[in-house]
């Protein structure tokens, strides 16, 4: 069966600092991996995408990395600010299909706190 | 500036209510999409369109319908809201495959009471 799983289901982290949100997938055939960031309130927007080939990839303090052998996927936040909590959505989409679909992890929900 | 509108943000309702919430676009994007979201649960497709006249039923069963007559506005209808369909309720659009990625709604907060 095709899964998303995202560890851990919440996080909270003192402004300034680091963290690293996981994500492991059996999804298969594999086409590509989303994180996206889900403000309260608000739809998911795409902070980066990751291809087969690639193992990392940086959006501003936002760094994803790839692990396609083992699926997984983590995405590493450096120097977090106020306006990082959110909720962090990881998206895997297929190629089994003409048009594949998508299959979503429940999300992360980071709080950072002053 | 191209976007993606939904209406109403938030809606309380009675059981019973017909309603219809509205997702227009201005990117002129041929594939729309509406996902349901429930508070740290996974998004789950109900409905999509691939364009005008083409509409299909998602992975989670919906008592939901959609129409799609023109590119810009995939609306959709509940004939007669339950408490169960209180949720969030997310439209998306998509220009070719999934590796170009899709765009996000606001989303509408629906409450029936």
């Amino acid at each position: 069966k095709n899964q998303v799983e995202q560890s851990p289901q919440s996080l909270i982290i003192l402004e300034g600092k680091n963290c690293t949100l996981q994500c492991n997938y059996t999804v298969s055939p594999f086409s590509n991996l989303r994180w996206y960031k889900q403000d309260t309130g608000r739809g998911p927007v795409s902070l980066t995408i990751m291809t087969f080939s690639e193992n990392t990839k940086s959006n501003g303090r936002y760094t994803a990395t790839l692990d396609a052998d083992t699926k997984q996927s983590s995405l590493h936040i450096t120097a977090s600010q106020l306006s990082d909590s959110a909720s962090y959505i990881c998206v895997v989409s297929d190629r089994g299909s003409t048009l594949g679909r998508l299959y979503f992890g429940r999300g992360t929900q980071l709080t950072v706190w002053p | 500036e191209a976007d993606i509108y939904q209406t109403p943000r938030y809606l309380v309702i009675g059981t019973g209510k017909k309603i219809t919430l509205e997702c227009s676009q201005t990117m002129g994007h041929d594939k729309m999409y509406w996902y349901q979201q429930d508070p740290g649960m996974e998004l789950h497709l109900i409905h999509y369109s691939y364009g005008v006249n083409s509409t299909e039923k998602g992975d989670l069963s919906s008592e939901s319908t959609v129409s799609r007559i023109r590119t810009e506005h995939f609306p959709l209808t509940l004939e007669s809201a339950r408490p169960s369909h209180t949720s969030q309720y997310l439209c998306a659009t998509q220009v070719g495959s999934f590796s170009r990625g899709q765009f996000f709604g606001p989303g509408t907060r629906l409450t029936v009471l």
